[in-house]
């Protein structure tokens, strides 16, 4: 079975561009976590959706962030307009239903914005 | 009292060595407590998870010690390895979707 699919894997990008990441999830999960890390601040759960709905967006950082799940299998975080602090790798990761323990996490897209 | 404090930040030991990390935290809401592995590049991977009413895990080479009273939890690796060279988070969930708070990470360096 296929993994978390994230994409693109990296990204570089001029301050004040817009960015969008993708994600497609594993194929049943119901969960969805878009997490950002980075050496100061380590692991971040910046949004989590059940069932395609928004549950909690509270770390998200400020209002350029902005993320979506129009289905089950694809969702976006979009950075507009981006800022150098925003470099980062960001991690999308699903889990199987909602109470389930466990969060299978993609491979990452490295952000920097120069 | 979301936070999850890890400690060493970084660990250095012999093959065959058993290295110990060590986390704590405040919330006393949180009730499952996973360990997830990390290879540069890599997004996190599970390696062992532990809920409160239970004192001691082990998986293969992994054991989680957990500590409920002190609010406090720990990973030994049993006869580690240089593949186990890795960063090792503790983390907490808390709610029922399992939304995860990590702790800092600990960079572990097996030599051979």
């Amino acid at each position: 079975d296929a993994g978390v699919i994230q994409s693109p894997r990296h990204e570089v990008t001029e301050m004040g561009q817009e960015v969008t990441l993708r994600c497609k999830p594993i194929s049943g999960h119901n969960s969805l976590f878009w997490y950002r890390q980075t050496m100061m601040r380590g692991l971040e759960l910046l949004i989590y959706f059940n069932n395609n709905v928004p549950i909690d967006d509270s770390g998200m950082p400020e209002d350029r962030f902005s993320a979506k799940m129009p289905n089950a299998s694809f969702s976006t975080l979009k950075i507009q307009p981006s800022e150098p602090r925003d470099s980062a790798v960001y991690f999308c990761a699903s889990s199987p239903n909602t109470g389930a323990y466990e969060q299978y996490f993609g491979p990452g897209t490295r952000l920097t914005v120069t | 009292q979301q936070q999850v404090k890890q400690s060493p930040q970084s660990l250095i030991v012999q093959k065959g060595g058993i290295p110990i990390i060590n986390c704590a935290y405040e919330n006393t809401a949180f009730d499952y407590f996973p360990w997830y592995q990390q290879f540069p590049g890599k997004g996190p991977a599970l390696l062992i998870a532990i809920r409160p009413d239970v004192s001691e895990k082990k998986e293969g080479r992994f054991t989680i010690s957990f500590n409920k009273s002190a609010k406090q939890f720990s990973l030994h690796i049993m006869d580690s390895q240089p593949g186990d060279s890795a960063t090792y988070f503790c983390a907490a969930s808390r709610g029922s979707a399992r939304q995860l708070t990590f702790g800092s990470g600990t960079q572990l360096t097996v030599l051979p």
